[in-house]
């Protein structure tokens, strides 16, 4: 099975940096996915990582470790709209495509 | 990207009738539709995949006799809530992976827009 790790809640001050994190412990791992949910709506992909590193996309960049179990998200410049849930999925490692999240951290952008 | 409709958006039923939510890739086909609930200010809960032609596979915990899912094209899944509670009143979110072309990318999951029950 899988579990995942996030902090519930984060508070960024707009113009700034946040960074997300995320851990995680599975029997099995084949990527994983960051997601924005604004309330009320469904969950829009954000970045994804199987290999350990950097992955970098506009304001947003994602970093994976492997060995560690460890994700983040960076969000720069923070806007207004950025104020929503961001959510950690982890892939299974079966051909399935199946996706455990996280609980989510809702992050509040305040002026 | 790829777009996923759901329908309805929401839908307000009395308790012990069965409700249909119907799930649509509109611009891809998708030999797998997933479906999840979300309960207010909580994650998402995988409760099927759906893969066309063949049943589904339920998640533990998750009756497959109340939550019936039909994924008759490639196009097309369907989760009918049978016998509705409130205690099912949640937001049921459908997600499509794409079988082929530019779609394919990361194997990623596109989500359509969930629709909100509400059991009274």
């Amino acid at each position: 099975g899988q579990n995942i790790d996030q902090p519930t809640e984060m508070t960024a001050t707009e113009g700034a940096i946040v960074q997300i994190n995320c851990t995680y412990q599975t029997s099995g791992f084949n990527g994983l996915f960051w997601y924005q949910q604004h309330a009320g709506e469904a969950p829009t992909f954000l970045s994804y990582n199987v290999l350990d590193g950097l992955e970098e996309k506009g304001r947003f960049s994602s970093f994976l470790s492997r060995s560690k179990g460890y994700s983040y998200l960076l969000l720069k410049e923070l806007q207004m709209k950025d104020s929503a849930s961001y959510l950690c999925a982890v892939r299974d490692a079966g051909g399935g495509n199946k996706l455990t999240f996280g609980t989510g951290t809702q992050l509040k952008v305040e002026l | 990207g790829a777009v996923v409709s759901q329908h309805p958006s929401w839908v307000i039923c009395k308790s012990g009738t069965s409700v249909k939510i119907e799930c649509r890739s509109l611009d891809f086909q998708a030999t797998t539709m997933f479906w999840y609930r979300q309960f207010p200010k909580q994650s998402l809960m995988l409760m099927a995949t759906s893969n066309e032609g063949s049943k589904a596979t339920y998640e533990q915990g998750v009756e497959k006799d109340k939550f019936l899912i039909n994924h008759a094209s490639l196009t097309l899944s369907t989760l009918t809530v049978t016998s509705a509670h409130p205690e099912d009143s949640s937001f049921y979110i459908c997600s499509a992976r794409g079988s082929s072309g530019r779609y394919e990318t990361y194997n990623e999951q596109f989500f359509g827009p969930g629709t909100r029950l509400t059991v009274l």
